[in-house]
């Protein structure tokens, strides 16, 4: 199985502060996610990568942007982070998407 | 456009089976999933099913039928542990997920 880890469990941030989460997995996989996950709205997918230096929209990127330099590591960027970005944000990598623990985002 | 339904809640009592029902309408399918996902933790992979028929793994099952566009899980001999969120995703056509918002299945004693 992949192992995938997110740098932070839980993190407090103030709104307009410029917000990095950082995404690891160990397996060499090509394909890494990103999702955020909202009562009542499931999972949604911010923007995925299938190799280094590369990027796709998925279906909410406004206010997010990515970042692949190396292929273990992919990274989700709030530019201005604002309180309707306070989320659950989980990273996968695989074809079958093995999630990291999460990072629990509050924006205030 | 993408879509999939899948009930809001359900209930079980410890031991029994209970079957969890998933239709979906995407594009570009390319294979159907099913996580479990305790409160507060990340969603972790049970199965996948890209041919209709059955999977069994242990007490856990998927079914799949691409021309009905229907699936389920069917989880057996149900424990206390197995109270959680059950989520359907569709492959898409990039190799990408498409989740339903989830089942939350009680399992009462």
């Amino acid at each position: 199985d992949v192992k995938v880890t997110q740098s932070s469990r839980y993190l407090v941030k103030r709104t307009g502060e410029k917000v990095f989460l950082e995404c690891v997995q160990d397996m060499d996989h090509e394909n890494m996610f990103w999702y955020r996950q909202d009562p009542g709205l499931g999972l949604r997918l911010i923007y995925f990568s299938y190799d280094v230096k590369m990027k796709e929209k998925g279906d909410i990127p406004e206010g997010y942007s990515v970042s692949r330099e190396k292929k273990e590591r992919f990274s989700l960027i709030l530019e201005s982070a604002s309180t309707n970005q306070t989320s659950m944000y989980l990273c996968a990598a695989g074809s079958f998407a093995f999630f990291g623990q999460g990072t629990r985002l509050t924006v205030v | 456009g993408q879509n999939i339904d899948q009930p809001t809640e359900m209930t079980a009592t410890e031991g029994a089976i209970v079957q969890i029902n998933c239709t979906y309408q995407t594009s570009g399918f390319n294979g159907l999933f099913w996580y479990q996902q305790h409160a507060g933790e990340a969603p972790t992979f049970l199965s996948y099913n890209v041919l209709d028929g059955l999977e069994e793994k242990g007490r856990f099952s998927s079914f799949l039928s691409r021309s009905k566009g229907y699936s389920y899980l069917l989880l057996k001999e149900l424990q206390m542990k197995d109270s959680a969120s059950y989520l359907c995703a569709s492959g898409g056509g990039a190799n990408n997920l498409f989740f339903g918002t989830g089942t939350r299945l009680t399992v009462i004693p």
